[in-house]
């Protein structure tokens, strides 16, 4: 069973660029959420992807977006970064339909917004 | 808003001596809570769940205890070893099906050998 997979682990961009951080879900599993964690706090919920759609959101401004594919694996994208988006980006997944199914995390990438 | 909270951000024990880790949650419509922890430079990882029509459930050396009535959550972890010396979150789930998911701030386990 292969797990969850995040690329690339580090990243340093300039504040107003875009970035793309990749997701691979574990094997079997369809459903992909994305998380950001700042230094010191719990995750916080950015959103949710089933069947390459968006079917939840946080309190995340547009410029966060999202795609999943096919194959059940996802992107995050930020556009116009800012300093505060500085954070370590969780990808976890899950399987839908499993009542409760625990979300499963990959060990993140490193962002730093300069 | 509604949120979920720990009362303790760090917890120093005693190698072999049991853990106690508490969290407050308050949304009532809560049905699903979730222990994670998560070691330096990793994600979080699993440990044990509850849904919302149980009290009590065991685990490997870990049981969660859930009391909706005053809204608190913990994890008890037996005979502590040093490499449970990590930051613990709990989690609840937003009362969707989607297993969207709020998290507390976490509390740091230290182990003392």
């Amino acid at each position: 069973e292969t797990g969850v997979t995040q690329s690339p682990t580090h990243l340093i961009k300039t504040r107003g660029q875009q970035v793309t951080l990749r997701c691979s879900s574990q094997s079997g599993h369809n459903t992909v959420s994305w998380y950001q964690q700042a230094l010191g706090q719990g995750p916080q919920f950015i959103f949710q992807y089933y069947r390459e759609e968006e079917n939840g959101r946080g309190n995340f401004p547009p410029r966060f977006s999202g795609l999943q594919f096919p194959n059940y694996s996802s992107e995050l994208n930020v556009n116009a970064l800012e300093l505060d988006d500085s954070a370590l980006y969780l990808c976890a997944s899950s399987l839908a339909g499993q009542i409760n199914s625990p979300l499963h995390f990959g060990n993140g990438t490193r962002l730093t917004v300069t | 808003g509604e949120s979920v909270g720990l009362h303790l951000p760090t917890l120093s024990v005693q190698e072999g001596d049991n853990s106690i880790i508490n969290c407050a949650y308050s949304n009532s419509a809560s049905d699903y809570f979730i222990w994670y922890k998560q070691e330096s430079g990793k994600g979080p990882q699993f440990i044990i769940d509850i849904r919302s029509n149980m009290d009590k459930r065991q685990g490997q050396r870990v049981t969660v205890l859930l009391n909706k009535t005053v809204k608190h959550l913990s994890l008890q972890i037996a005979a502590t070893q040093p490499g449970d010396s990590a930051v613990y979150f709990c989690a609840e789930n937003m009362g969707n099906a989607g297993n969207m998911l709020t998290f507390g701030g976490g509390t740091r386990l230290m182990v003392k050998p």
